[in-house]
């Protein structure tokens, strides 16, 4: 069964370093999304990502973040200067009617 | 904001029972309400959904009850079984916006 892949599954850094996060969606999906979860609380909505360019943002989705399809497969999150705040797990999802979204297992984020 | 509440938190339940999980959203432009289930080391899984045209829907063990007037929706696992043992997070969006607004999650523990 085709699944969204994330790399790296744990990920740690220090305050103020740049970190990527990578996806690879579900290879006929058109819709991407990036979610995070900070222990012990909801998942949130980052972005959604569509033809192209960021189709929904959310507040917390700020300067410091951005992302990219750098080519046909990959989907990527990069925060610029990290903080303490952003240690969670990040969620990449895509989806090919962008109703049903599929799940990768994460990223855990550490910044430390 | 809460926009979508879960409630039990935790609920244990004997192997063959009912497990019930309630959400309740607050946004009535909200027309899409998904299941998630999660399993520990595991992104959030689509497990069931339903629109506000039907009152319930039912796919194997599982099925959701909606309540349109009191903004209330539950998910239903019959026959419960150890395997059902999950977090589980009810979910809410408007139509053709896949910015999900996530519950808090539920930890369903089902005891042989």
């Amino acid at each position: 069964e085709p699944e969204v892949t994330q790399t790296p599954s744990h990920q740690v850094t220090q305050m103020g370093q740049e970190v990527i996060l990578r996806c690879v969606p579900i290879s006929n999906h058109l819709y991407f999304y990036w979610y995070r979860q900070i222990l012990g609380q909801k998942v949130e909505f980052l972005v959604s990502f569509y033809n192209n360019e960021i189709s929904e943002k959310s507040e917390i989705f700020d300067d410091q973040f951005s992302v990219e399809r750098p080519d046909g497969s990959n989907f990527t999150l990069k925060i610029r200067s990290t903080k303490l705040e952003d240690s969670a797990m990040y969620f990449c999802a895509s989806s090919e009617d962008g109703e049903k979204l599929f799940f990768g297992s994460g990223t855990q984020l550490s910044v430390l | 904001q809460q926009q979508v509440k879960q409630s039990p938190q935790s609920l244990i339940v004997q192997k063959g029972g009912i497990s019930i999980i309630n959400c309740a959203y607050e946004n009535t432009a909200f027309d899409y309400f998904p299941w998630y289930q999660q399993f520990p080391g595991k992104g959030p899984a689509l497990l069931i959904a339903i629109r506000p045209d039907v009152s319930e829907k039912k796919e194997g063990r599982f099925t959701i009850s909606f309540n349109k007037s009191a903004k209330q929706f539950s998910l239903h696992i019959m026959d419960s079984q150890p395997g059902d043992s999950a977090t589980y997070f009810c979910a809410a969006s408007r139509y053709g916006n896949n910015r999900l607004a996530f519950g808090k999650g539920n930890q369903v523990v089902v005891i042989p």
